[in-house]
């Protein structure tokens, strides 16, 4: 099966950098993505690591280190429109097509 | 525009009835997903299709069905069976199974409320 585990709510003021971070635990790992939800709205996709390293995208960056089954988001210069939920999501070789495993989300709240 | 589109944003229906929720995409994606989700909780997966006439449950079929008879459209229907019905609906779609990134799109979801 396959366990993902990030934190449920971060705090951080607007303006400084903050980092939410995601472990999973899959048998066959085949790439992991980071949405951003505001409340009530679509999930929409912020990033994709398949190897191992960082990929910057503006101010939003992730990593991936597949030994350690650790992915990060870092997102830097915060704004408030950044206050939103974070979502980790694992695609695994073992599940047909193309389907994710979800964490629970990290609520991220940026304050002034 | 392309996109997904899901209606009502919101609906309500009496306990034991059945409800469909609707899913359009012009994408032309082959694949379409539906998810659950609960307040402070992240995606489930109920039900995905990878071609039209053709579909798989998720992790929480139960309660649930689908049909892929063209494939712009996966409508989702909530039967009475489904214990816990209230929750927020997401339909996705992406490109096919196999590709390198293949990244799902989400629609902007529909709110049920069982009353």
């Amino acid at each position: 099966g396959q366990n993902i585990d990030q934190p449920t709510e971060m705090t951080a003021t607007e303006g400084a950098i903050v980092q939410i971070n995601c472990t999973y635990q899959t048998s066959g790992f085949n790439g992991l993505f980071w949405y951003q939800q505001h409340a009530g709205e679509a999930p929409t996709f912020l990033s994709y690591n398949v190897l191992d390293g960082l990929e910057e995208k503006g101010r939003f960056s992730s990593f991936l280190s597949r030994s350690k089954g650790y992915s990060y988001l870092l997102l830097k210069e915060l704004q408030m429109k950044d206050s939103a939920s974070y979502l980790c999501a694992v695609r695994d070789l073992g599940r047909a097509g193309n389907m994710l495993t979800f964490g629970g989300g990290t609520r991220l709240m940026v304050k002034p | 525009d392309g996109g997904i589109t899901q209606s009502p944003k919101y609906l309500f229906r009496k306990e034991g009835q059945n409800v469909t929720l609707s899913c359009e995409q012009n994408l032309n994606h082959d694949a379409m997903y539906w998810y659950r989700q609960d307040p402070g909780q992240g995606l489930r997966l109920i039900y995905y299709s990878q071609i039209v006439n053709d579909f798989q449950k998720g992790d929480i079929a139960e309660g649930y069905s689908v049909s892929r008879e063209k494939k712009e459209s996966f409508p989702l229907t909530v039967t009475s069976a489904q214990k816990n019905p209230t929750a927020f609906y997401l339909c996705a779609s992406s490109i096919s199974g196999r590709a390198w990134l293949n990244e799902q799109f989400f629609g902007p979801g529909t709110r049920l409320t069982v009353l």
